[in-house]
């Protein structure tokens, strides 16, 4: 069965510090996808970035970045410059291509701290 | 586009009695699923509707039941409720016309269900 694990429950950080969240991850699957979400105070979870297992390149968006290595599984993120805004907390998730229809499964979630 | 949308918003409840909770997807998605959100358990996925069939379920009691309308629109019932079903029940939405985990879920605001 899938699994994945952030062992960091929470961070905190001054602003305009890097932040860099780890994601672990177990599966079966040969294909699978790969996401990070943010989830502000409102509830929400909104969706920042997502990988293929296929595809290992390493990509940067904005002040997004992350560091996708299968052989180590894991599928780490960063913020880079911090900002106060950022404050949430952040899941990784995982779904199967061999699943039937979509089923994420979440790590347990990280809560960043942004301080001013 | 107008995200996904959640109704209610809030909802209290005593134990024994059922609740209804609705969600409509983002125009033109077809896929729904839902997810529960406790703070012992995390994230967890409860099932998934796609053209108005159940595609994929979690481990869930039968309290849990779900269907989805012509529409798209998606309705999850929890019958008998209990204290442990206190939590954020998220929806989340997507184009998905083939099964395989690669499509990226949107997620709606949450219902927090409180049972007293």
């Amino acid at each position: 069965a899938q699994k994945v694990t952030q062992a960091q429950t929470e961070i905190s950080v001054v602003e305009k510090e890097d932040v860099t969240l780890d994601c672990v991850y177990e599966t079966r699957d040969t294909t699978y996808y790969l996401f990070w979400y943010k989830q502000p105070p409102s509830g929400e979870l909104v969706f920042l970035i997502r990988r293929n297992s296929f595809d290992e390149q390493n990509e940067i968006s904005g002040r997004y970045s992350w560091n996708f290595q299968k052989s180590t599984s894991s599928f780490n993120f960063t913020i880079t410059a911090s900002q106060v805004v950022d404050s949430a907390v952040y899941f990784c998730a995982l779904s199967e291509a061999k699943a039937a229809g979509n089923k994420l499964t979440f790590g347990g979630g990280t809560r960043v701290l942004v301080k001013p | 586009k107008a995200g996904v949308t959640q109704t209610p918003r809030y909802l209290i409840k005593t134990r024994g009695q059922q609740v209804t909770l609705s969600c409509s997807p983002i125009s033109g998605h077809r896929s729904v699923s839902w997810y529960q959100q406790t703070p012992g358990q995390g994230l967890q996925f409860l099932f998934e509707y796609f053209s108005e069939t159940q595609r994929n379920k979690g481990n869930f009691p039968g309290r849990f039941s779900g269907r989805q309308f012509s529409n798209s629109r998606s309705e999850m019932n929890v019958s008998t409720l209990e204290l442990g079903d206190s939590a954020l029940y998220l929806c989340a939405s997507s184009s998905s016309r083939t099964s395989g985990g690669r499509d990226t879920q949107y997620f709606g605001p949450g219902t927090r269900l409180t049972v007293l």
